[in-house]
C-alpha cells in the first residue's frame, strides 16, 4: 500500500509569488490534514479537509488555503508569499473517522527568497 | 484547547538501552488520543504509536511502548533496545474530541542521540 505522496519534495520562490503544494493519501483514506513546521513555531496545523469539504482550520491568513477533490488528493496554495513562509509543509491522512491514527508524508520544504 | 509539554529537548542514551521520553499533556475533553511520531533528518513524520483516552492497556509497538498515566496526564514514551537508527526528532502530540477534525496539537519535541 503506498503512503501519503507530497509533490514537489523543494522549492524556491520569491516573495510575492504564489506556489501550490499537492498531497495524494493514502488510499481509502477520506481526511487529509497540512501542518506547517518552522524552527520557532514547532509544528502547526493549517486546516483539514475530509470528503472535499474543509472541516476545520488553524490560525493562518487568509493566503493559505486548500483544496480537496473527488479522489481525496488535496493541493494548498499559499498567495503573496512572505519571507515568514519558508518552512516544512506536511500532510497527513487518515481514515474516516476522528482519532484514528494519521500518516504522513514526506513534507515539501519551501524556501521563499 | 489542547496542549503538549516535552520538557526535554535532548536526550542521549547507549545503543541497547532503554530510553524514556517525556510527554505531559492537557485537555478538557473526556475522549482524546495520544500519539508519538519521530521524525528523521529527512522531515517524514513517522508514526510510532497510539493511546486512547479510554484504553485501559498501555499501547505496545514492537520496542515502542507508551506509559500512559491518565491521572498524571502524562504519556511517556518508552524505546527498549535502543539503535543507532533511532537517532531522530520525537514528537508528541494529542487530538481531542469535538470538532477537532483532523487537527493534532504537536509539543516542541525531543532530539534523541543514540550512540554506539
Amino acid at each position: 500500500k503506498a503512503g501519503v505522496t507530497q509533490t514537489p519534495r523543494y522549492l524556491i520562490k520569491t516573495r510575492g509569488q504564489q506556489v501550490t503544494l499537492s498531497c495524494s493519501p493514502i488510499s481509502g483514506h477520506r481526511s487529509v490534514s497540512w501542518y506547517q513546521q518552522t524552527p520557532g513555531q514547532g509544528l502547526q496545523f493549517l486546516f483539514e479537509y475530509f470528503s472535499e469539504t474543509q472541516r476545520n482550520k488553524g490560525n493562518f491568513p487568509g493566503r493559505f488555503s486548500g483544496r480537496q477533490f473527488s479522489n481525496s488528493r488535496s493541493e494548498m496554495n499559499v498567495s503573496t508569499l512572505e519571507l515568514g513562509d519558508s518552512a516544512l509543509y506536511l500532510c497527513a491522512s487518515s481514515d474516516p473517522g476522528q482519532g484514528a491514527e494519521a500518516f504522513f508524508g514526506q513534507g515539501t520544504r519551501l524556501t521563499v527568497v | 484547547a489542547q496542549k503538549i509539554t516535552q520538557t526535554q529537548p535532548g536526550m542521549f542514551v547507549q545503543e541497547k538501552e532503554a530510553v524514556t521520553l517525556d510527554c505531559t499533556y492537557d485537555t478538557s475533553d473526556q475522549s482524546y488520543g495520544l500519539f508519538w511520531y519521530k521524525q528523521p533528518s529527512s522531515g517524514e513524520m513517522i508514526f510510532l504509536i497510539y493511546q486512547g483516552s479510554y484504553d485501559e492497556q498501555n499501547a505496545t509497538e514492537g520496542r515502542y511502548s507508551l506509559n500512559f498515566q491518565k491521572a498524571r496526564k502524562s504519556a511517556n514514551l518508552v524505546i527498549s533496545a535502543s539503535q543507532l537508527g533511532d537517532s531522530a526528532m520525537y514528537f508528541c502530540a494529542i487530538w481531542a474530541g469535538g470538532t477537532s477534525y483532523g487537527k493534532l496539537t504537536f509539543g516542541q519535541g525531543t532530539i534523541l542521540t543514540v550512540h554506539p
